[in-house]
């Protein structure tokens, strides 16, 4: 089976840097992708990480070591509509495609 | 371009009944997704196609069944609903099955009591 694991939730001040780890283990992998979703909208995309390494995008950053099934995502600068929930989610082989599989999503309240 | 959309946003079933979701996306993707959303669970995935045409089994199958006549529309149906399909569902499109992206639409949310 496949097995991705995030903390469930975390809190964080404006402004400040927040990490949000994601681990996984799974039977194959072809890529790893973060999504944001705000209560009662859909996900968003925000990053692709296929090879191990730093990948920036403005305020956020994606990270991925393939040897420790590891990535994470970096928030700098906080600001109040960062409050969310982050999907870390794996693409697998399965049944001669790639389908991505989603971890459960960490909740990131940032307050003033 | 509307993206991905869903039909429709909001449904009350009583158990046993039927009924289908209907997505479309009009970005030519040849991958679509339905997924289910609970509180606690993330996203687990109903069925998906790789084509039009084609359909399979994901992590979370029993209960529902889906078609790809079409390849912008991908129809999820609950043939007999049950309490334990209250969700809120959403679909997905990507390009390919290596596309860095998924495409989801707005969700449609469930009861069924």
């Amino acid at each position: 089976g496949q097995n991705i694991d995030q903390p469930t939730e975390m809190t964080a001040t404006e402004g400040a840097i927040v990490q949000i780890n994601c681990t996984y283990q799974t039977s194959g992998f072809n890529g790893l992708f973060w999504y944001q979703q705000h209560a009662g909208e859909a996900p968003t995309f925000l990053s692709y990480n296929v090879l191990d390494g730093l990948e920036e995008k403005g305020r956020f950053s994606s990270f991925l070591s393939r040897s420790k099934g590891y990535s994470y995502l970096l928030l700098k600068e906080l600001q109040m509509k960062d409050s969310a929930s982050y999907l870390c989610a794996v693409r697998v082989p399965a049944g001669g495609s790639y389908i991505p599989t989603f971890g459960r999503g960490t909740s990131l309240i940032v307050h003033p | 371009n509307a993206g991905v959309t869903q039909t429709p946003k909001f449904r009350v079933l009583k158990t046993g009944q039927s009924m289908t979701l209907l997505c479309a996306q009009d970005m030519n993707h040849e991958y679509m997704y339905w997924y289910r959303q609970d509180p606690g669970m993330g996203l687990r995935l109903i069925h998906y196609s790789v084509g039009e045409g084609t359909t399979a089994k994901g992590e979370v199958p029993d209960g529902y069944n889906v078609s790809r006549l079409k390849k912008q529309n991908f129809l999820l149906g609950l043939e007999s609903a049950a309490p334990s399909q209250t969700s809120v569902y959403f679909c997905a499109s990507s390009y390919s099955g290596l596309a860095a992206e998924q495409y989801f639409g707005p969700g449609t949310r469930l009861t069924v009591t």
